[in-house]
């Protein structure tokens, strides 16, 4: 089944205390995505990745960082939260592939992790 | 960084209606995307348009990519109570669905039986 997960679901933290959240999908996507989001506003990105070990900044990228080694895996990593950066965050990986009647865009986004940074 | 105005932010309709809803940017994107999102699930891709002026249907949803590259527009015929939900739409800057994406703020959909 194709899938992206996300660990923790579910995180209480304080400020200043390090933390990861892994994305891992299984469908060989290159494309994959980090975005938050926050009552009343849309999705917002915060990082973005092509391909193994190429990512770029998205919208809102400070607090952030990501790393790409290996082609399932997204990790995001706040090196010390702070309270604005309590948030639902999602990942997601995509990839678009040509055929005969055009382009056919296959997207899943993983099922959420809630963080409240105390 | 772009903004994306997404109307209406709220519809309340009878089920049955037709619905109709859009985004406008102030500069031009190369692909736009359509999304859904149930409660506390994350968004499913609805459509996805590449090319200006590009009409693209998905069962009762219809998705069109405006000809100045700044607006997209969302179509749902005979709604249903399953339709309810939060559309959003997003621009990409690159082709193909990939790279920095930009959401607008939502379309909060609820449909009377």
């Amino acid at each position: 089944e194709a899938q992206v997960t996300q660990n923790p679901r579910y995180l209480i933290t304080v400020t200043g205390k390090k933390l990861t959240v892994t994305c891992s999908q299984n469908m060989n996507h290159e494309y994959m995505s980090w975005y938050r989001q926050d009552p009343g506003l849309g999705l917002r990105q915060i990082y973005y990745s092509m391909n193994v070990e190429v990512t770029d900044k998205g919208d809102v990228p400070e607090g952030y960082k990501v790393s790409r080694k290996e082609k399932r895996n997204f990790p995001l990593i706040l090196e010390s939260p702070s309270p604005n950066q309590t948030s639902l965050y999602f990942c997601a990986s995509s990839s678009t592939s040509n055929h005969q009647d055009g382009y056919h865009e296959t997207q899943y986004f993983g099922p959420g992790t809630r963080l409240l940074v105390l | 960084g772009q903004q994306l105005n997404q109307s209406p932010q709220s519809m309340f309709i009878q089920e049955g209606e037709d619905v109709s809803m859009n985004c406008t940017s102030s500069s031009i994107f190369n692909t736009w995307l359509w999304y859904k999102q149930d409660p506390g699930e994350g968004p499913v891709l609805l459509i996805a348009l590449y090319k200006a002026g590009e009409l693209t249907s998905n069962g009762r949803l219809t998705a069109q990519f405006g000809t100045t590259r700044k607006d997209s527009f969302l179509n749902i015929s005979a709604s249903i109570p399953s339709d309810v939900g939060i559309y959003f739409c997003a621009g990409q800057l690159r082709n193909f669905g990939a790279g920095k994406s930009t959401f607008g703020d939502g379309t909060t959909l609820t449909v009377k039986p």
